[in-house]
């Protein structure tokens, strides 16, 4: 979806380097997330944002760091990367009207650490 | 909380074939379900979405899922597969209504049609 962008859309690291990845948004919405993928295991979620002021941890948040700098914008950090942080990183966003929530996804960025 | 089952891993079908993919979940509340196609090197789609109302559920590309309350199932279903269905299959759940957006996925199942 077009309204949701990622940048890069593909990233070869070393062991140790810091890495950010960037999610932006045209929809408007106050939701956004951070997952990513492994081959067997889906989507897990890394962390989330309900708004500018509010940020979780998802179920596996450790060894990553996020900020929201902007209702558009939400960053994810990879402090130190380690091998195992090789994935498919996905952005969503989602707009809850009081009984749904239905998230939009991002490209996806490829993330290899050597 | 919640989880999702998707039980089929991989399935292989010839092009015509009838499709259906199982999707089972837990949570004792009222939910909202979602199932997502993830095309070779793409983001994630969504197919179709269930929140209330007719349990049969009609998404894009001819595909439909059915939620049946007492199976704690979604299962998708499409009569007539496709060579460009080929492409991994999500089925997700979450509970906003109780305050629980967070959408849980399955593990996904890997469809490939033979032409």
């Amino acid at each position: 979806d077009a309204d949701v962008t990622q940048t890069p859309r593909n990233r070869i690291t070393k062991t140790g380097k810091r890495i950010m990845l960037e999610c932006s948004q045209t929809k408007g919405h106050d939701r956004m997330y951070w997952y990513r993928q492994d081959p067997g295991l889906g989507l897990r979620l890394i962390y989330y944002s309900f708004d500018v002021k509010d940020i979780n941890k998802g179920e596996i948040s450790d060894g990553y760091s996020v900020s929201r700098q902007a209702q558009a914008k939400f960053s994810l950090s990879l402090e130190s990367a380690i091998p195992n942080q090789t994935a498919l990183y996905f952005c969503a966003t989602s707009d809850f009207d009081g009984i749904t929530d239905t998230q939009y996804f991002g490209p996806g960025t490829r993330l290899t650490v050597l | 909380a919640q989880s999702v089952s998707q039980h089929n891993h991989h399935v292989i079908l010839s092009e015509a074939a009838s499709l259906e993919l199982g999707c089972n979940y837990s949570y004792g509340g009222t939910v909202n379900l979602f199932w997502y196609v993830q095309y070779p090197g793409q983001h994630l789609q969504l197919l179709l979405k269930y929140f209330s109302g007719d349990p049969l559920v009609k998404g894009i590309k001819g595909f439909e899922a059915e939620f049946i309350k007492s199976k704690f199932s979604f299962n998708l279903r499409k009569p007539s597969v496709q060579w460009s269905d080929t492409a991994e299959y999500f089925c997700a759940v979450n509970a906003p209504f109780f305050g629980n957006e967070k959408l849980t996925f399955g593990t996904g199942t890997r469809l490939t049609i033979i032409p």
